[in-house]
Formats: structure tokens, sequence, C-alpha cells
């Protein structure tokens, strides 16, 4: 079975403080991706890779950069968080490019006060 | 723009039959696909159309229609263990999947 790790499941932070958020998938998969999910909202795509060290933006990147220096690894940081980036942050990861079938991690809940 | 649209709350009993419905304005469309997510878990892979017609794994089936841009997850024999909100998404002409805002399962016995 796929697994895919997100580092801590539950943060509280302060307005400007730097957050990482960590994810480590354990099936060599190419694609990772980080989303944010809201009440009401659909899940959305803040920024994704397909190897290692490569990345794209989605469609909400702004406040946020990842990094993937590692296959198995893609990092979520916020530079300096806000109160508006309260959210759950869900990473995923998919063997093929074109592929649908993602595979999440059990997601990170971030308060920012 | 793109948009799905699901309804955001339903309520069925412990044994009967629900249908969840999804319809969809996308740019291109290269599959359809339902994910179930348990309050304060990760969301799992349900089912995936590309082509009209129903997919029927066990209990669950999926319909697509591409004409009409409309799908439905339908969950027979419910079992209390099938509450949880029920996402459906659509990969774009750029492969991007677009996602609905779930649909809230309650099952009552």
């Amino acid at each position: 079975d796929v697994k895919v790790t997100q580092s801590s499941r539950y943060l509280v932070k302060r307005t400007g403080e730097k957050v990482f958020l960590e994810c480590v998938q354990d099936m060599d998969h190419e694609n990772m991706f980080w989303y944010r999910q809201d009440p009401g909202l659909g899940l959305r795509l803040i920024y994704f890779s397909y190897d290692v060290k490569m990345k794209e933006k989605g469609d909400i990147p702004e406040g946020y950069s990842v990094s993937r220096e590692k296959k198995e690894r893609f990092s979520l940081i916020l530079e300096s968080a806000s109160t508006n980036q309260t959210s759950m942050y869900l990473c995923a990861s998919s063997l093929g490019t074109h592929t649908g079938e993602l595979f999440f991690g059990e997601g990170s809940r971030l308060t920012v006060l | 723009g793109q948009n799905i649209d699901q309804p955001t709350e339903m309520t069925a009993t412990e044994g009967a039959i629900v249908q969840i419905n999804c319809t969809y304005q996308t740019s291109g469309f290269n599959g359809l696909f339902w994910y179930q997510q348990h309050a304060g878990e990760a969301p799992t892979f349900l089912s995936y159309n590309v082509l009209d017609g129903l997919e029927e794994k066990g209990r669950f089936s999926s319909f697509l229609s591409r004409s009409k841009g409309y799908s439905y997850l339908l969950l027979k024999e419910l079992q209390m263990k099938d509450s949880a909100s029920y996402l459906c998404a659509v990969m774009d002409s750029n492969y991007q999947l677009i996602w609905g805002a779930g649909t809230k399962l309650i099952i009552k016995p």
C-alpha cells in the first residue's frame, strides 16, 4: 500500500512565523502535490512537482513556496504565515503524469493566530 | 470558468440506496473521479470514469454522461461506515484536477 505521511497533524503558529509542512511518500511516485482544503470549497492546488527539483505553481501559490530535493519528499513552506492561511493542508502523490488517482496524506491542520 | 457542482449534504438510511450527483463545466475532459473522505482522514480514491456509462465496483457504482456534463455515485446497501464526504473531481484538458466542494453523506440507523 502507498503511504503518504505528513509530519504534523496539528500546528498552531503566530502571524509572521515561517512554517514548514513536510510530506513523504514511500512508493517511488514521480508526482507530488500540495492542496489546501477549506469548508465549502473544493480542494485547491497550491503547488505540484513532477520530478526532483522541479516545481510548478498551482491555482493559489501566493504566500507559499515548495521544495523537492528528494523524490520521496515534498515540503510546503509558508515564509510569513498569515491568518488567511489557516486551513487543512493535504499532500498527495501519484504514479503517472496524467492520472487522477491520487494518494493523500492525512492532512496538516494549521491555525495561524 | 471551471465549475463542479454537487449537493452539500445528503441523509440516507442504513440499508438503503443513495445517489450523489455531480455536474461539471470544465475546459476539456480527461476523466471524472470520485473520492471518499471520512472526517479527519485522507481522501481515498473510489472510482474513475472516462467513457459514458456505468462502472460498478461492489456496492459502489459511478455513472458518466459526457454530453450532459453529469455523473453520479450510487451507493447500495448503505452501512454506517459509509458516512463520509464524497468528492467529485474532473481532469481538464491540461490534466489538472478540478474539485467539487464535496457532499457530506449522513447515514441514519
